[in-house]
């Protein structure tokens, strides 16, 4: 069975600094790796995925994630840090490309500090 | 194009009541989920479906009921509504390997 590890609940950076948001699994097979993002009352929102290629992922708004597969980790990434940022992060994995059992990870919240 | 839509947003039950949390989606998916968030907690997979007339248990399925016979249409059924069932319910939908998800009905039982 797959599982998702994010080890920080929190993570506070300054705004203009970069960030980082860790994320480990576990799968039997290929991991098909996912982020998404909540804001407060609000659904969860797709940022990025990696299914094959290239390790490092691009996303929407200036977000990044490299796939190390022999670390097992999938971490988030942004070059410069944003107030608007500031929301709760779910890393999420499947074992295969049509399997439908999504794990999500228990979330980590970033604030952003001006 | 309305995405993945959820009503009601909010509802406050007694314990003993039931109710239907509807979710519906305009993009054709084949694959739909039902999932609870607790306080401070990740997503739980209650119920999913990969088509109309198909649905499967998830992680969590005890104290709720679904159907799917359209494509669009993704209802979760509480029968006898207890305080443990008290959570936010996301229903989110896939045409492959990325979910979409609806804005939550947040669920109260006293």
């Amino acid at each position: 069975a797959q599982s998702v590890a994010q080890p920080e609940d929190q993570v506070n950076v300054a705004e203009g600094n970069p960030l980082t948001v860790k994320c480990t699994y576990s799968v039997s097979g290929n991991p098909y790796l996912f982020w998404y993002v909540q804001y407060p009352n609000r659904g969860l929102q797709f940022l990025l995925k990696y299914i094959t290629g290239d390790n490092l992922v691009k996303g929407s708004y200036g977000f990044e994630a490299e796939f190390n597969k022999s670390q097992t980790s999938f971490h988030l990434k942004k070059p410069s840090a944003l107030v608007s940022d500031s929301a709760l992060y779910f890393c999420a994995v499947r074992d295969n490309p049509s399997g439908q059992n999504f794990v999500f990870g228990p979330g980590t919240r970033l604030s952003v500090l001006p | 194009n309305a995405g993945v839509t959820q009503t009601p947003k909010f509802r406050i039950l007694k314990i003993g009541q039931s109710m239907t949390l509807q979710c519906a989606q305009d993009m054709n998916h084949n694959y739909m989920y039902w999932y609870r968030q607790d306080p401070g907690m990740g997503l739980k997979l209650i119920y999913y479906s990969v088509g109309a007339g198909i649905t499967d248990k998830g992680e969590v399925p005890n104290g709720y009921n679904v159907s799917r016979s359209t494509t669009e249409d993704f209802p979760l059924r509480l029968e006898l509504a207890a305080p443990s069932q008290t959570s936010v319910y996301f229903c989110a939908s896939s045409g492959s390997d990325t979910q979409y998800f609806g804005p939550g009905t947040r669920l109260t039982v006293l």
